[in-house]
C-alpha cells in the first residue's frame, strides 16, 4: 500500500537552534499534505496544511514563522521548526493521500519526535 | 465539522469482542465516519469507514444507525496487540479533525 516515510524519527537539539522534517510519499504523489504535532497522552493537533507550488495553510494560533513549511515538490514536504525551545519538543506526524480529494485512506507517516534541550 | 464524543478508555480481555462508540450529533449529509489506530510513539493507522449501516473488513466492523448520529467500532476476538487508542472521526475534506480518542487497554 501507500506508504509515507519521515526522516529523522527522532531529534534532539540544542535550544535556538532550527530542525528540518521531511515527509516524503514514497510511492505516490500529493498536491496536499498535513502536518499535526501530538504532546504526550494527547490526541493529534493539525498545524497546518502544506500545498505543492504554494504556501502553507496554517491553523489559527500556528506560528508561520515558527514552523516553516516548504512543499517543493509532489513528493516532499518539509517541516522546519525556527529557533527551536523546549516547549516545542513534541512528536511531528504528516499525512497524505494518493489520489484524489476525499477518496480512498489517508496515510500517516511514522512521526518525527523532537527533544529541545 | 461535527464534533465528536468517545468514551476516553476501555479495558478489554484477550479474545473478547470489543464495541467503542462515537457519537456525532451533527454530522452533516456529506460527512463520512472513519476510525484511526494509533500505537504510541507511531502515526495513526486507517482502520474503517463507513457513510451509513454496516462496514466490514478484515480487521473490524463499523455499525452506523440511519441517523448517522452515532457509529459503533466492533473489534472481534481482540489481542494484546490491539492495545491503543482509537479515534472517531468525522470526515469532510482531508483535513482532519482528531478528537481525544479512547484508550483500549486489552489484558491477558
Amino acid at each position: 500500500g501507500a506508504v509515507v516515510s519521515q526522516h529523522p524519527s527522532r531529534v534532539i537539539c540544542k535550544s535556538g537552534t532550527s530542525v528540518k522534517i521531511e515527509c516524503r510519499s514514497l510511492d505516490f504523489q500529493a498536491t496536499t499534505m498535513f502536518w499535526y504535532r501530538q504532546f504526550p497522552k494527547q490526541s493529534l493537533m493539525l498545524m497546518a496544511t502544506s500545498n505543492e507550488g504554494s504556501k502553507a495553510t496554517y491553523e489559527q494560533g500556528v506560528e508561520k514563522d515558527k514552523f516553516l513549511i516548504n512543499h517543493a515538490s509532489l513528493t516532499l514536504s518539509t517541516l522546519t521548526v525556527t529557533s527551536a525551545h523546549p516547549e516545542d519538543s513534541s512528536f511531528y506526524i504528516c499525512s497524505a493521500r494518493p489520489g484524489p480529494p476525499n477518496t480512498g485512506e489517508l496515510f500517516f507517516g511514522e512521526g518525527s519526535r523532537l527533544t529541545v534541550l | 465539522l461535527a464534533k465528536t464524543t468517545q468514551p476516553i478508555s476501555m479495558d478489554s480481555y484477550e479474545g473478547q469482542e470489543v464495541n467503542i462508540t462515537c457519537s456525532h450529533n451533527n454530522i452533516a449529509t456529506n460527512d463520512y465516519i472513519t476510525w484511526y489506530q494509533q500505537f504510541p510513539s507511531q502515526g495513526p493507522r486507517f482502520i474503517i469507514q463507513g457513510y451509513k449501516t454496516k462496514v466490514t473488513n478484515e480487521v473490524a466492523s463499523l455499525f452506523i444507525p440511519a441517523d448517522r448520529k452515532s457509529s459503533t467500532l466492533s473489534l472481534p476476538r481482540v489481542s494484546l496487540s490491539d492495545t491503543a487508542v482509537y479515534y472517531c472521526l468525522v470526515v469532510r475534506t482531508d483535513k482532519l479533525i482528531f478528537g481525544t480518542g479512547t484508550r483500549l487497554q486489552v489484558f491477558p
